[in-house]
């Protein structure tokens, strides 16, 4: 089973806004409202930034929001800070298999 | 606060086997379904395996079905994950992980595992 699509990287300046596309198929992001995203610095443990498509934990900032347009869903960071700079993962409920990942973005603040 | 701590990585040689630990606190562990996820060295993320929360139903991705198994223990708050005839491509840092209704919700700080020769 192939991971999501994701691009490889993604840069923007401070104060600026960025998106992230995760692109998967009707049977896994088109098909259930269970995309999740996870932020990860180097060498630390992924942390949930968004659930079931545009849900923000508790703690995490409002600058990140996320949607779904079919099989594609999105995350998007406004007013990029430089803490911003990491690796960015959707993930996804699937009818397959429970889990299943994106192939992550790196994410540059210029 | 909920904690995952993994144990159990190391070097370990082709073919061999290794047993992953995670102990878990800070929840009612025996109520969630439970996770491993690994990442080897510069790539991304990839779901290994899944346990229901009395540990009678497991699913696992194809690259390890046969050779690795998951297991808990709810009377000791720890998930395990038993890995036999390990690859070069296993190497990686593993991930114990919380499932919260078909999301993950909180990772451990992870274990390498490295086979190698």
């Amino acid at each position: 089973q192939s991971a999501l699509t994701q691009p490889a990287s993604v840069s923007g300046s401070p104060g600026q806004s960025i998106t992230i596309s995760c692109t998967g198929t009707s049977s896994d992001v088109g098909g259930y409202n269970y995309v999740s995203w996870y932020q990860q610095y180097p060498g630390k443990a992924p942390k949930l930034m968004i659930y079931d498509v545009s849900n923000r934990p508790s703690g995490v900032s409002n600058r990140f929001s996320g949607s779904k347009s079919g099989n594609t869903a999105s995350l998007t960071i406004s007013g990029l800070q430089a803490d911003d700079e990491a690796d960015y993962y959707c993930s996804s409920y699937t009818s397959s298999s429970p889990f299943i990942f994106g192939t992550g973005t790196k994410v540059t603040v210029l | 606060e909920v904690q995952l701590v993994e144990s159990g990585g190391g070097l370990v040689q082709p073919g061999g086997s290794l047993r992953l630990s995670c102990a878990a606190s800070g929840f009612t562990f025996s109520t969630y379904l439970m996770h491993w996820v690994r990442q080897a060295p510069g790539k991304g993320l990839v779901w290994v395996s899944r346990i229901n929360s009395d540990g009678s139903i497991t699913n696992y991705a194809d690259s390890v079905k046969g050779r690795f198994t998951i297991s808990r223990d709810n009377a000791k708050n720890t998930l395990y994950l038993q890995m036999n005839s390990l690859r070069a491509e296993d190497t990686a840092v593993y991930y114990c992980a919380r499932d919260w209704t078909f999301r993950i919700d909180s990772w451990g700080q992870g274990t390498l595992v490295s086979v190698s020769s």
